[in-house]
């Protein structure tokens, strides 16, 4: 079956750093994509990687190594906001997307 | 800025009803998308439409048809409500040039009593 894996829970504090991980295993594979979802909101698209590298923007990257399917969020200066539902996805051909379960990021002043 | 409507946030409905879920965009992308999202499982895929009167089955259809007649908009509709339908239902909308970036409603939370 297809399946992606993400930790459930990660907690940090306040001007952190932070690393969520992705480890995917599906049938077919045109990226990567990372969406930030808090309580009772929408997700939101955060970034996106086809190739393999990091992807900066802001105080968000994403990583991604095809070869050992697997990808990262990092995210820097953690702030109380970064408090949220992070869910990686893959594009796995065409217009099908699979979503990983989701990791509940805690912030700690 | 793209927008996802959906028709309601929440929903209560009894079993055996037929359930309506409108989703409308106002982007004028071609892709629209409805997923439903448990705890524990992420967002699961049920059906998605790349154009007007064409739809594709997601991962988990059963239980669930959709109607796309005009571009912005696409319903989700539940013929018979039972209670393992009872959950948050996403619609997202997509560029076809950039079609991994989807854009969320707000969702709909259905109980289905």
């Amino acid at each position: 079956g297809q399946s992606l894996e993400q930790p459930s829970e990660v907690t940090a504090v306040e001007g952190a750093i932070v690393q969520i991980n992705c480890t995917y295993q599906t049938s077919g594979f045109y990226g990567l994509s990372w969406y930030q979802q808090h309580d009772g909101g929408a997700p939101t698209f955060l970034s996106y990687n086809a190739l393999d590298g990091l992807e900066e923007t802001g105080r968000f990257s994403s990583f991604l190594s095809r070869s050992d399917s697997y990808g990262y969020l990092l995210l820097q200066e953690l702030q109380m906001k970064d408090s949220a539902s992070y869910f990686c996805a893959v594009n796995t051909g065409g217009f099908k997307t699979i979503f990983g379960a989701g990791t509940r990021l805690f912030v700690k002043a | 800025d793209v927008k996802v409507t959906q028709s309601s946030r929440y929903l209560v409905k009894r079993t055996g009803e037929k359930v309506f879920l409108e989703c409308v965009q106002d982007m004028d992308h071609e892709n629209m998308f409805w997923y439903r999202q448990d705890p524990g499982l992420g967002l699961r895929l049920i059906y998605f439409s790349y154009d007007v009167k064409m739809k594709e089955k997601g991962d988990i259809p059963e239980g669930y048809s959709v109607s796309r007649e005009k571009k912005e908009r696409f319903s989700l509709i539940l013929e018979s409500a039972s209670t393992n339908q009872t959950s948050m239902y996403l619609c997202a909308s997509s560029l076809t040039t950039d079609r991994d970036t989807q854009y969320f409603g707000p969702g709909t939370r259905l109980t289905v009593l």
